[in-house]
């Protein structure tokens, strides 16, 4: 059974600072891992989906790294914004390829 | 070329009442998916539909809850009976085709149901 952690459960970091968070998971035979971002009382937002052939994906100041022998993934945010805070959420996809396993998530704040 | 939409955003029902969770995917999305979060924890899956079939329901309990999808409307999620754990956060997403390999899915807002 696919298992999903989220390491730290919440970070807190000045305003300018880069960061990274992390995602490791259980079973590497994975299509794909992707992270997402959800806003307090919405839905979630799809940030970067890297394939399972891929070591990383770029979007803006995101980048996105998979390494499927460790189990594990990075989310670095560069020239971290007050706007950035949110609570980040990496997922895979489980049984039947759709089922989507997710982790409890990082809590970011970003001080001004 | 509107999101994934979900009503109501808020339900609050009483002990043994019923709750009806509605969910219009993207256009041209015919893959609906329903996950609940309860408090503290991750998003778990509940059920996968396509238009008037349920593909997989192994996430969803087997009493009380059920989902259909028919040829016309949303997508309804029903609780019947609610008990105060039923309270959580339920995301449907949707897909213009079957998730995995090469497709994300696109969340909804999400239905935040609380059982008094």
């Amino acid at each position: 059974k696919q298992e999903v952690t989220q390491i730290p459960a919440a970070l807190s970091v000045p305003e300018g600072e880069n960061l990274v968070l992390n995602c490791s998971f259980t079973d590497s035979a994975i299509y794909n891992l992707q992270w997402f971002r959800q806003d307090p009382g919405k839905g979630l937002t799809s940030l970067l989906l890297i394939q399972s052939s891929q070591r990383e994906q770029t979007s803006g100041r995101l980048n996105a790294s998979l390494d499927k022998s460790s189990g594990r993934s990075t989310l670095y945010i560069a020239a971290s914004q007050p706007g950035d805070s949110a609570t980040y959420l990496c997922a895979v996809p489980g049984a039947g390829s759709y089922q989507l396993t997710f982790g409890k998530g990082t809590k970011l704040s970003v001080i001004p | 070329n509107a999101g994934v939409m979900q009503n109501p955003r808020h339900l609050v029902r009483r002990r043994g009442q019923e709750a009806r969770l509605r969910c219009s995917p993207m256009k041209g999305h015919s893959h609906v998916y329903w996950y609940r979060q309860l408090p503290e924890e991750g998003l778990k899956f509940m059920v996968y539909l396509q238009k008037e079939n349920i593909i997989d329901e192994s996430g969803m309990p087997k009493e009380r809850f059920s989902a259909e999808f028919p040829k016309e409307g949303p997508s309804i999620l029903r609780i019947q009976q609610v008990v105060r754990g039923d309270s959580a956060a339920y995301f449907c997403a949707s897909s213009p085709l079957a998730g995995g390999s090469q497709e994300t899915q696109y969340f909804g807002p999400g239905t935040r149901l609380l059982v008094l």
